[in-house]
């Protein structure tokens, strides 16, 4: 399975914006980008997903690489809610395939925000 | 909306008796998941399921099995409770396999 790394930690002050980076270089090309989220005492929560355009929903934007080695999960204006462990993980997008539908989580990026 | 849910979200049992962790969504997806999470290991999975009646391993399966016998039910029992098997169970369910998870509230399972 392909790995995604990530920064253990990132620190953001309220309503400014937050870059939360992930590195997979070894994404192929049916592979999909997800983000989940975890706050504390409580199961993950999806983000966002992408392929290979940029993606914007109302939580996050998903802004991928051209070589989609990289990618960065924006968080417009951060709160105190958005205090959580960000998961970067990739998918097999191939149907039917071995891994098809799991999801592997890796350490993820705990994102503090301060007041 | 009910959604996803998990029973009991507590217990606390003995090395070598069995318990089982339910797991009920609402939504009829396909796919229903089963992970673990522990401080320095993260989220792991033990078992998922496609559909009814079709199951396989995860990266941990090892003391754990499972069962669907209903689309909306995917029960995870550990025959014979380890201490090792102290954890947080979190059970997820999807639409299909596109990597939209929805998870439960966890149950906190200790093992004495």
């Amino acid at each position: 399975d392909a790995k995604t790394t990530q920064p253990n930690s990132m620190e953001s002050n309220e309503e400014e914006p937050v870059h939360l980076p992930c590195n997979h270089s070894t994404i192929s090309g049916t592979d999909y980008i997800h983000w989940y989220r975890q706050l504390p005492s409580q199961g993950p929560e999806y983000v966002i997903h992408g392929l290979t355009s940029n993606v914007n929903n109302r939580m996050a934007s998903l802004a991928i690489a051209e070589d989609r080695k990289s990618s960065t999960l924006i968080l417009h204006r951060a709160t105190l809610r958005d205090a959580a462990v960000y998961y970067c993980i990739l998918r097999d997008g191939i149907a039917g395939g071995t891994s098809y539908g799991k999801l592997t989580f890796g350490q993820g990026t705990i994102l503090t925000v301060h007041p | 909306d009910a959604g996803i849910t998990q029973s009991p979200r507590y217990k606390i049992t003995e090395t070598g008796r069995q318990v089982t962790l339910m797991c009920h969504q609402t939504w009829s997806h396909s796919y229903m998941f089963w992970y673990r999470q522990d401080l320095g290991h993260g989220l792991r999975l033990i078992y998922y399921s496609a559909a009814a009646d079709i199951t396989d391993k995860g990266e941990v399966p090892d003391g754990y099995v499972v069962s669907r016998s209903k689309t909306e039910n995917f029960p995870l029992t550990l025959e014979s409770a380890t201490r090792s098997q102290t954890s947080v169970y979190f059970c997820a369910s999807s639409m299909l396999g596109t990597g939209e998870l929805f998870f439960g509230e966890g149950s906190r399972l200790t093992v004495l």
